[in-house]
């Protein structure tokens, strides 16, 4: 079976500075990896994604992330956060052949001015 | 915007009480899902259609029922209603089935009292 996990709950970071939310995953097959972000009383938003290919991806709003095979990570970034990107972010998977696509539990975003 | 709908955004119901949600994808997307989002659980995986027809099921209740119309949009319906169905129901879609991003409606908004 597919999971995911995001080990923080919580990140808080200062406007300017790096920003990193973790994700691991867990599948049997090919991993088919996914950021949203979530605003308040919002649809999800989708970010990134990764099928194949290179392991950096390059997404919306500045946004990459970095897959790592060997430690199962999908971690998101972001070289310089702004306040606007205080959010509700959610890595997700879906393993190849199979049509579920399963979220983590999300960390909340906070940049602080 | 998403270019996916969901009505109403809203709903205060009853214990005991059905109630329909209703999603229209994006155009041209075949694909539909339903989730649910709640504080203890997060975001579950409920159905999936492709084309009208049903292609995944997750952690639905036998409560729960869904279709998808011949014009593709799609109905969740809820019935026998308790109080742990409060949620946040959101509706997805995505051109094809596999790596497509999903686009998200905003949700309704259910409460039963």
């Amino acid at each position: 079976a597919q999971s995911v996990a995001q080990p923080e709950d919580q990140v808080n970071v200062a406007e300017g500075n790096p920003l990193t939310v973790k994700c691991t995953y867990s599948v049997s097959g090919n991993p088919y990896l996914f950021w949203y972000v979530q605003y308040p009383n919002r649809g999800l938003q989708f970010l990134l994604k990764y099928i194949t290919g290179d392991n950096l991806v390059k997404g919306s709003y500045g946004f990459e992330a970095e897959f790592n095979k060997s430690q199962t990570s999908f971690h998101l970034k972001k070289p310089s956060a702004l306040v606007s990107d205080s959010a509700l972010y959610f890595c997700a998977v879906r393993e190849g052949g199979d049509y579920k696509l399963s979220f983590g539990a999300g960390t909340t975003v906070t940049v602080r001015a | 915007d998403s270019g996916v709908t969901q009505t109403p955004k809203h709903l205060i119901t009853a214990t005991g009480q059905r109630v329909t949600l209703r999603c229209s994808p994006r155009s041209g997307d075949l694909s539909v899902y339903w989730y649910q989002q709640s504080l203890d659980q997060g975001l579950q995986f409920l159905i999936q259609y492709y084309n009208g027809e049903e292609r995944a099921k997750g952690n639905i209740l036998e409560r729960f029922s869904a279709q998808q119309f011949p014009d593709l949009h799609s109905e969740l319906n809820l019935s026998s209603l308790e109080l742990g169905d409060s949620a946040l129901y959101f509706c997805a879609s995505s051109v094809v089935e596999g790596n497509s991003p999903l686009h998200f409606g905003n949700g309704t908004r259910l409460t039963v009292t």
